[in-house]
């Protein structure tokens, strides 16, 4: 049974980083294919995809947030790390993990398993 | 980035009655390998996602038949042929062909009941 959880802060203020925990089982980021993306989505509005690691410890961030954002593992843990520095208003938002796959040849990433979501808000 | 964009955006349904969503790529999703990563969400109120399609037409297990998938290229439908209450909600289209550089979502689908 996959399940995935995350834990951080529901409020940060202005400037500061934002660290979150995906911590999973059922699954093991060490089989090749599997990765732990992060998705979030504004109250009211549309889902967004933010970054992906994989078995290989490789790292995939959006294009328009990858300045800000850095996703590390700890396999022995089941846990993937989120961090997005400079945090403003508009990223309050409920924040996923997701268990995802990739095939044997690192692409069409498939996301199956979402965790209940984290709200975090942004105020000072 | 591919953009995904979904209509309409809001969907009143009579019960029993069937849906159609449909999702535009502004770039075809078929992948060298044949392949089109192309799935499919539903987001009931208050919870997270949930997959109900992948590559285009295969439903997950435990999804009502009810569900199917369809489309090509830049073009493809989410049918329900006969909604019921417990459909109600948001629903996204996804690509993950053009990855990387990104994973994209439409903007959603919000069904109701009329």
């Amino acid at each position: 049974q996959v399940t995935l959880r995350e834990s951080g802060p529901a409020l940060v203020k202005p400037t500061q980083t934002l660290t979150l925990t995906c911590t999973f089982s059922g699954f093991s980021l060490s089989t090749s294919g599997m990765c732990v993306s992060w998705i979030r989505q504004p109250p009211g509005k549309a889902l967004e995809w933010l970054a992906l690691i994989d078995w290989d410890d490789d790292k995939y961030y959006s294009t328009s947030l990858k300045t800000r954002l850095t996703i590390s593992k700890d396999t022995s843990k089941n846990q993937v790390v989120l961090t997005m520095t400079n945090m403003d208003p508009v990223d309050t938002a409920t924040y996923y993990c997701a268990r995802t796959r990739i095939t044997i040849f690192g692409v069409g990433p498939d996301i199956d398993y979402w965790g209940q979501g984290t709200l975090v808000t942004v105020s000072s | 980035d591919v953009v995904m964009t979904q209509s309409p955006l809001s969907l009143p349904v009579t019960l029993g009655q069937p849906a159609s969503i449909s999702c535009r790529s502004s770039q075809s999703l078929v992948y060298s390998d044949g392949n089109t990563y192309l799935n499919w969400f539903q987001q009931r109120p208050g919870q997270s996602p949930r997959r109900l399609i992948y590559k285009v037409s295969n439903r997950d297990s435990g999804v009502p038949d009810r569900f199917s998938g369809s489309g090509s290229g830049t073009d493809f439908t989410l049918k329900i042929s006969r909604v019921e209450a417990e459909d109600v909600g948001v629903y996204y289209c996804m690509q993950g062909t053009h990855w990387p550089p990104s994973i994209t979502f439409g903007q959603g689908t919000r069904l109701e009941i009329k």
